[in-house]
């Protein structure tokens, strides 16, 4: 079975701190993503990359960064954390682009 | 650009009722479809797939086809349990490489079953 673990399930920072999730599979997946997920909204992609050290913006990118320097290891980084970004983070990976998703169980992040 | 429209929300069933989740989707091409479930507490898993027009994808007593005549990808179950209570998430995904290629979600619809 296909793991993905994100580092935390739940997380509290505050206003202005600089907040880092982590995401590592165990399945040689080649393509990671990071979606968050509001109540109403669905899930929103806001990054995802195909390869190491390859990244590309998805559809609500602002106010966050993200680093792949190992295939496993997907982090997601809030650099300078606010309010309007609390909320629930999913890892998600696949083989290839014709594969389906796989996904962490989540990390609930609340910013105060 | 690709999209997913849900029917709205939430819906509570009592156990042994038939369930329909309305799924309709806008897209280039041919896309596979996905339906997701996600537990409280948990992150999402996959349900069902169907990759082509005509295919049935099912799982766990839950169906769904392909209809491209009508762009749509019901989600189905002729007798629901109290362990079906969960967020059910219809998507899609394009064959082609780069923006086509990522999954684009529904709202999801909260399902509740009563004892």
């Amino acid at each position: 079975d296909v793991k993905v673990t994100q580092s935390s399930r739940y997380l509290v920072k505050r206003t202005g701190e600089k907040v880092f999730l982590e995401c590592v599979q165990d399945m040689d997946h080649e393509n990671m993503f990071w979606y968050r997920q509001d109540p109403g909204l669905g899930l929103r992609l806001i990054y995802f990359s195909y390869d190491v050290k390859m990244k590309e913006k998805g559809d609500i990118p602002e106010g966050y960064s993200v680093s792949r320097e190992k295939k496993e290891r997907f982090s997601l980084i809030l650099e300078s954390a606010s309010t309007n970004q609390t909320s629930m983070y999913l890892c998600a990976t696949e083989l290839a682009v014709y594969t389906e998703a796989f996904f962490g169980q989540g990390t609930r992040l609340t910013v105060v | 650009g690709n999209s997913v429209t849900q029917m709205e929300g939430p819906v509570t069933l009592s156990e042994e009722a038939f369930l329909t989740i309305n799924c309709t989707y806008t897209a280039t091409g041919y896309p596979s479809l996905f339906w997701y479930v996600q537990y409280p507490g948990e992150g999402l898993q996959l349900l069902l797939k169907a990759t082509k027009a005509d295919d049935k994808g099912s799982n766990k007593g839950f169906e769904a086809t392909y209809r491209k005549e009508t762009t749509s990808f019901h989600l189905e179950k002729g007798s629901v349990q109290v362990s079906d209570s969960a967020v059910y998430f219809c998507a899609l995904k394009g064959l082609s490489t780069g923006a086509n290629s990522k999954l684009t979600f529904g709202k999801g619809i909260t399902l509740s079953v009563r004892p």
